[in-house]
Protein backbone atom coordinates (compact mmCIF):
# COMPACT_ATOMS: atom_id res chain seq x y z
CA UNK A 1 0.00 0.00 0.00
CA UNK A 2 1.45 3.81 -0.89
CA UNK A 3 1.81 5.59 1.72
CA UNK A 4 1.10 9.54 1.59
CA UNK A 5 2.82 11.74 3.87
CA UNK A 6 1.76 15.81 4.10
CA UNK A 7 4.06 18.46 5.66
CA UNK A 8 3.51 20.41 7.21
CA UNK A 9 0.41 19.19 9.81
CA UNK A 10 -0.41 22.86 10.23
CA UNK A 11 0.45 26.27 8.17
CA UNK A 12 -0.17 29.91 9.89
CA UNK A 13 0.33 32.67 7.37
CA UNK A 14 -1.67 35.98 7.05
CA UNK A 15 -4.15 36.45 3.91
CA UNK A 16 -1.52 37.27 0.71
CA UNK A 17 1.40 35.48 1.71
CA UNK A 18 2.45 32.30 -0.07
CA UNK A 19 1.31 28.88 1.46
CA UNK A 20 3.50 25.70 0.14
CA UNK A 21 2.10 22.43 1.00
CA UNK A 22 4.20 19.19 0.56
CA UNK A 23 3.09 15.32 0.07
CA UNK A 24 5.69 12.36 -0.34
CA UNK A 25 5.10 9.55 -1.58
CA UNK A 26 6.31 6.25 0.30
CA UNK A 27 6.91 4.63 -3.51
CA UNK A 28 6.50 6.56 -7.04
CA UNK A 29 2.97 7.19 -8.21
CA UNK A 30 4.05 8.92 -11.60
CA UNK A 31 2.52 12.14 -11.73
CA UNK A 32 -0.54 10.70 -11.05
CA UNK A 33 -1.89 12.65 -7.58
CA UNK A 34 -4.13 15.05 -6.94
CA UNK A 35 -5.26 17.55 -4.32
CA UNK A 36 -8.46 18.58 -2.21
CA UNK A 37 -9.07 21.49 -0.46
CA UNK A 38 -11.73 20.72 2.47
CA UNK A 39 -13.64 23.60 4.27
CA UNK A 40 -15.57 23.05 7.70
CA UNK A 41 -18.87 21.41 7.12
CA UNK A 42 -18.36 20.94 3.64
CA UNK A 43 -17.29 17.83 1.23
CA UNK A 44 -13.95 18.13 -0.18
CA UNK A 45 -13.17 19.75 -3.40
CA UNK A 46 -10.74 18.73 -6.35
CA UNK A 47 -7.79 21.38 -6.85
CA UNK A 48 -5.32 19.75 -8.77
CA UNK A 49 -5.30 16.50 -10.54
CA UNK A 50 -2.50 15.10 -12.53
CA UNK A 51 -0.06 16.60 -10.62
CA UNK A 52 -0.41 19.98 -12.48
CA UNK A 53 -3.61 20.45 -14.14
CA UNK A 54 -5.97 22.58 -12.09
CA UNK A 55 -9.66 21.45 -12.27
CA UNK A 56 -12.74 23.32 -13.61
CA UNK A 57 -13.52 26.51 -12.02
CA UNK A 58 -10.04 26.54 -9.77
CA UNK A 59 -8.47 29.92 -9.55
CA UNK A 60 -4.95 30.67 -11.18
CA UNK A 61 -2.87 31.19 -7.89
CA UNK A 62 -3.73 27.30 -7.04
CA UNK A 63 -0.59 25.44 -8.74
CA UNK A 64 0.96 22.07 -8.35
CA UNK A 65 4.40 20.33 -9.21
CA UNK A 66 5.79 17.04 -8.70
CA UNK A 67 6.15 13.68 -9.94
CA UNK A 68 7.42 10.14 -8.37
CA UNK A 69 7.32 10.53 -4.61
CA UNK A 70 7.54 14.63 -4.11
CA UNK A 71 4.66 17.04 -4.99
CA UNK A 72 4.31 20.35 -4.06
CA UNK A 73 0.43 22.57 -3.79
CA UNK A 74 1.48 26.21 -3.88
CA UNK A 75 -1.22 29.00 -3.19
CA UNK A 76 0.60 32.43 -4.40
CA UNK A 77 -1.24 35.02 -2.61
CA UNK A 78 -3.75 33.48 0.10
CA UNK A 79 -7.35 34.30 0.09
CA UNK A 80 -9.20 34.79 3.21
CA UNK A 81 -11.45 32.04 1.54
CA UNK A 82 -8.28 29.38 0.95
CA UNK A 83 -7.92 28.80 4.75
CA UNK A 84 -8.87 25.33 5.02
CA UNK A 85 -7.46 22.13 5.13
CA UNK A 86 -5.98 20.18 2.48
CA UNK A 87 -5.67 16.51 0.92
CA UNK A 88 -3.21 14.85 -1.44
CA UNK A 89 -4.89 12.03 -2.81
CA UNK A 90 -3.65 8.92 -5.51
CA UNK A 91 -5.05 6.11 -6.75
CA UNK A 92 -3.18 2.03 -7.48
CA UNK A 93 -3.80 0.49 -10.16
CA UNK A 94 -3.10 -2.93 -8.78
CA UNK A 95 -4.13 -3.58 -6.30
CA UNK A 96 -6.99 -0.93 -6.97
CA UNK A 97 -6.94 1.00 -4.16
CA UNK A 98 -7.16 5.03 -3.04
CA UNK A 99 -4.99 6.26 -0.18
CA UNK A 100 -5.12 10.14 1.01
CA UNK A 101 -3.12 12.17 2.81
CA UNK A 102 -3.46 12.94 6.51
CA UNK A 103 -4.13 16.69 5.22
CA UNK A 104 -2.47 20.39 5.75
CA UNK A 105 -4.47 22.67 7.18
CA UNK A 106 -4.11 26.74 6.02
CA UNK A 107 -4.87 28.80 9.19
CA UNK A 108 -4.73 32.12 9.48
CA UNK A 109 -1.96 33.74 11.36
CA UNK B 1 -23.85 18.46 -13.81
CA UNK B 2 -23.68 15.11 -11.90
CA UNK B 3 -25.11 15.58 -8.06
CA UNK B 4 -24.51 12.62 -5.46
CA UNK B 5 -27.10 12.40 -2.62
CA UNK B 6 -26.67 9.90 0.27
CA UNK B 7 -29.39 8.88 2.47
CA UNK B 8 -29.92 6.54 5.32
CA UNK B 9 -29.91 6.25 9.35
CA UNK B 10 -28.19 8.18 11.01
CA UNK B 11 -27.69 6.28 14.21
CA UNK B 12 -26.38 2.50 13.93
CA UNK B 13 -26.35 -0.05 17.16
CA UNK B 14 -22.94 -1.35 17.99
CA UNK B 15 -22.51 -4.52 15.84
CA UNK B 16 -25.35 -3.76 13.33
CA UNK B 17 -25.08 -2.86 9.83
CA UNK B 18 -25.10 0.38 8.17
CA UNK B 19 -26.50 0.79 5.06
CA UNK B 20 -26.20 4.15 2.90
CA UNK B 21 -28.04 4.39 -0.94
CA UNK B 22 -26.44 7.12 -2.96
CA UNK B 23 -28.88 8.81 -5.66
CA UNK B 24 -27.00 9.85 -8.80
CA UNK B 25 -28.83 12.45 -10.83
CA UNK B 26 -27.26 14.67 -14.12
CA UNK B 27 -25.89 11.97 -15.50
CA UNK B 28 -25.95 7.55 -15.64
CA UNK B 29 -24.45 5.42 -13.14
CA UNK B 30 -23.78 3.40 -16.23
CA UNK B 31 -21.22 5.98 -17.12
CA UNK B 32 -17.47 4.62 -17.44
CA UNK B 33 -16.76 5.76 -14.13
CA UNK B 34 -16.35 3.98 -10.58
CA UNK B 35 -18.74 4.92 -8.04
CA UNK B 36 -16.99 5.32 -4.23
CA UNK B 37 -17.82 5.37 -0.96
CA UNK B 38 -15.50 7.26 1.15
CA UNK B 39 -15.74 8.09 5.06
CA UNK B 40 -14.42 10.97 7.19
CA UNK B 41 -14.05 10.35 11.44
CA UNK B 42 -15.28 13.40 13.26
CA UNK B 43 -11.86 15.44 13.07
CA UNK B 44 -10.31 13.14 11.22
CA UNK B 45 -9.29 12.73 7.91
CA UNK B 46 -10.47 10.58 4.33
CA UNK B 47 -10.13 6.67 4.33
CA UNK B 48 -11.62 4.99 1.26
CA UNK B 49 -13.76 2.37 1.78
CA UNK B 50 -14.21 1.22 -1.78
CA UNK B 51 -15.44 1.79 -5.54
CA UNK B 52 -17.88 0.14 -7.72
CA UNK B 53 -18.80 0.05 -11.51
CA UNK B 54 -21.60 -0.05 -13.36
CA UNK B 55 -20.95 -3.74 -14.38
CA UNK B 56 -20.65 -4.76 -10.51
CA UNK B 57 -17.07 -5.16 -10.33
CA UNK B 58 -16.13 -3.71 -6.82
CA UNK B 59 -12.52 -2.54 -5.54
CA UNK B 60 -12.64 -2.32 -1.14
CA UNK B 61 -10.10 -1.16 1.14
CA UNK B 62 -8.34 -4.09 2.66
CA UNK B 63 -9.04 -3.04 6.18
CA UNK B 64 -12.75 -3.06 5.50
CA UNK B 65 -13.05 -5.91 2.77
CA UNK B 66 -14.45 -8.35 5.33
CA UNK B 67 -17.05 -6.32 6.06
CA UNK B 68 -17.86 -4.15 3.41
CA UNK B 69 -20.45 -4.81 0.24
CA UNK B 70 -21.42 -1.90 -2.42
CA UNK B 71 -24.07 -3.03 -4.94
CA UNK B 72 -25.23 -0.70 -7.67
CA UNK B 73 -29.11 -0.47 -8.87
CA UNK B 74 -29.15 1.15 -12.39
CA UNK B 75 -32.52 0.61 -12.70
CA UNK B 76 -33.04 3.46 -9.89
CA UNK B 77 -29.43 5.13 -10.84
CA UNK B 78 -27.97 4.62 -7.27
CA UNK B 79 -25.83 2.38 -5.65
CA UNK B 80 -25.30 1.51 -1.64
CA UNK B 81 -22.86 0.74 1.00
CA UNK B 82 -23.03 -2.15 3.79
CA UNK B 83 -21.27 -2.05 6.45
CA UNK B 84 -21.46 -4.96 9.17
CA UNK B 85 -20.71 -5.38 12.53
CA UNK B 86 -20.10 -1.70 13.65
CA UNK B 87 -18.42 -0.06 16.31
CA UNK B 88 -17.83 3.55 17.43
CA UNK B 89 -15.00 3.34 15.38
CA UNK B 90 -17.33 3.40 12.39
CA UNK B 91 -18.94 7.08 13.35
CA UNK B 92 -17.68 8.85 10.60
CA UNK B 93 -19.21 11.28 7.50
CA UNK B 94 -19.96 9.05 4.83
CA UNK B 95 -19.26 10.41 1.29
CA UNK B 96 -20.32 8.79 -2.07
CA UNK B 97 -18.13 10.12 -5.06
CA UNK B 98 -18.20 9.87 -8.52
CA UNK B 99 -14.38 9.23 -10.01
CA UNK B 100 -12.55 11.39 -12.84
CA UNK B 101 -10.37 9.67 -15.15
CA UNK B 102 -7.62 11.63 -16.84
CA UNK B 103 -4.08 10.00 -16.63
CA UNK B 104 -5.16 8.87 -12.99
CA UNK B 105 -8.41 8.08 -11.44
CA UNK B 106 -9.43 11.39 -9.01
CA UNK B 107 -12.70 12.30 -7.26
CA UNK B 108 -14.77 14.87 -9.17
CA UNK B 109 -17.72 14.85 -7.95
CA UNK B 110 -18.92 14.25 -4.36
CA UNK B 111 -22.43 14.17 -2.14
CA UNK B 112 -22.45 16.34 0.38
CA UNK B 113 -21.79 13.32 3.28
CA UNK B 114 -24.19 11.73 5.57
CA UNK B 115 -22.94 11.50 9.64
CA UNK B 116 -23.65 7.95 10.95
CA UNK B 117 -23.20 7.43 14.53
CA UNK B 118 -22.33 4.21 16.10
CA UNK B 119 -24.67 3.98 19.52
CA UNK B 120 -26.42 2.28 21.87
Amino acid sequence: EIVLTQSPATLSLSPGERATLSCRASQSVSSYLAWYQQKPGQAPRLLIYDASNRATGIPARFSGSGSGTDFTLTISSLEPEDFAVYYCQQRSNWPPSWTFGQGTKVEIK
Amino acid sequence: QVQLQESGPGLVKPSGTLSLTCAVSGGSISSSNWWSWIRQPPGKGLEWIGEIYHSGSTNYNPSLKSRVTISVDKSKNQFSLKLSSVTAADTAVYYCARTLYSSGWYVGYWGQGTLVTVSS
